[in-house]
């Protein structure tokens, strides 16, 4: 079964860190691209960072650039984000998610996991 | 940053009624655009990608349009199970971004 699966999140003060991970089983990881998403109440879906299978290619959101880190570890059939200098406005759930694309990024997600929790409060 | 701005906010509706859901950007996407389907407490799924094709297992009830700066994606028979959030998200440039989605409820 193809299956990606969260965790890292949890309570964590402003301007702390917290780093996410996510496996995958099912399918071969380093043939696809990965993607971070999260989901807000206010705002829905919002995309946060991709990498490409070689981590050639990085990208992030502006409202996250210079303080999440995606990165991956295909041995581990892993990928990771950091998250530093953590605002309210981080609040949310954050899911990972597969690029439909074979040895590319095609910017579209076809496998998604279940999410983690990411609540910033003092 | 592209902004993509989805109409109406919600829609209500009967089953087996029609839903025409639209998406329009800042500045062309060109072909580069999906839609995915988000019920509370599951996982987003992948309905349409490049604008027009369906995703594996996505039932032909539902079908994307357009190109540029205006999309439409249509429900032409609601099914009980439809209701749900829609989201549009192109893959043009980076970032790439999401509308802020509709939601289709039961009228």
């Amino acid at each position: 079964e193809v299956q990606l699966v969260e965790s890292g999140g949890g309570l964590v003060q402003p301007g702390r860190s917290l780093r996410l991970s996510c496996v995958a089983s099912g399918f071969t990881f380093d043939d696809y691209g990965m993607h971070w998403v999260r989901l807000t109440p206010g705002k829905g879906l919002e995309w946060v960072a991709a990498i490409t299978w070689s981590s050639r290619t990085i990208a992030y959101a502006d409202s996250v650039k210079g303080r999440f880190t995606v990165s991956r570890d295909n041995a581990k059939n892993s990928v990771y984000l950091q998250m530093n200098s953590l605002t309210a406005e981080d609040m949310a759930l954050y899911y990972c998610a597969r690029d439909r694309g074979f040895g590319q990024l095609l910017g579209a997600f076809d496998i998604w996991g279940q999410g983690t929790m990411v609540t910033v409060s003092s | 940053e592209i902004v993509l701005t989805q109409s109406p906010a919600t829609l209500s509706l009967s089953p087996g009624e029609r839903a025409t859901l639209s998406c329009r950007a800042s500045q062309t996407v060109r072909n580069y655009l999906a839609w995915y389907q988000h019920k509370p407490g599951q996982a987003p799924r992948l309905l349409i990608y490049d604008v027009s094709y369906r995703a594996t297992g996505i039932p032909a009830r539902f079908s994307g349009s357009g190109s540029g700066t205006d999309f439409t994606l249509t429900i032409s028979s609601l099914e009980p199970e439809d209701f749900a959030i829609y989201y549009c998200q192109h893959r043009s440039s980076w970032p790439y971004s999401f509308g802020q989605g509709t939601k289709v409820e039961i009228k």
